[in-house]
């Protein structure tokens, strides 16, 4: 397994069209999360599953954001009716089942995101 | 809610110790984490504090102050790839996902 892969790396879009990513997170993870970064901010968090069950959704969270797990293996995120201001890094992270215990913790491992460019 | 502030931007030269300060708000506490981000690339993982206390790891070291809300990454021995931005980042309970902050951008020079 060779780390978290996201597709497609690149992607421009017209405004008010519909784009979809795919993240495939390392296989033994079975917490995959989704990340928004745009220059010289820190990742933004938009979603989170364990599995198949989308856990956590950020309130600022667009309805035009949406994210699935289907089996609990890859992820996508889908955004509808694109806006110039959706423009930015959308980066997918996946972590093993021991995080965040309190305890030994691995960290998330990220993949090289995708860059939306919304014209 | 919860939030995070840390400087947003240091500089050093090679061979300097610098320290990344970092101060949180959180409705719950379960971790400070931190992350390097190279420019283009992803964010990586670079030590976890749940408790009190400084943690090493080679260069690098992190110190938590869950009493002061506060933590700090440590870079000895600066080398020039380090350069890069660094993310202090909370999570507020168990099984939550991190917040990340704005990040600090490190500067090394020759």
């Amino acid at each position: 397994d060779t780390g978290v892969s996201q597709d497609p790396r690149h992607k421009i879009t017209k405004r008010g069209q519909n784009v979809t990513f795919r993240c495939d997170p390392i296989s033994e993870h079975n917490r995959l999360y989704w990340y928004r970064q745009t220059l010289g901010q820190g990742p933004e968090f938009l979603t989170y599953f364990q599995n198949e069950a989308q856990l956590e959704k950020s309130r600022l969270l667009s309805d035009r954001f949406s994210a699935e797990r289907p089996k609990g293996s890859f992820s996508t995120l889908e955004i509808q009716r694109t806006e110039q201001g959706d423009s930015a890094m959308y980066l997918c992270a996946s972590s093993p089942p021991n995080m965040g215990t309190g305890g030994v913790d691995y960290g998330y491992t990220f993949g090289s995101g995708t860059r939306l460019t919304v014209v | 809610g919860q939030s995070l502030e840390q400087p947003s931007e240091v500089t050093a030269v090679e061979g300097a110790i610098v320290q990344i300060n970092c101060t949180y708000q959180t409705s719950g506490f379960y971790g400070l984490s931190w992350y390097q981000q190279h420019d283009g690339g992803a964010p990586t993982f670079l030590s976890y504090n749940a408790l009190d206390g400084l943690e090493e790891t080679g260069r690098f070291s992190s110190f938590l102050s869950r009493s002061d809300s506060y933590g700090y990454l440590l870079l000895q021995e600066l080398q020039m790839k380090d350069s890069a931005s660094y993310f202090c980042a909370v999570s507020g309970q168990a099984g939550t996902a991190l917040i990340f902050g704005k990040g600090t951008t490190l500067s090394v020079s020759s």
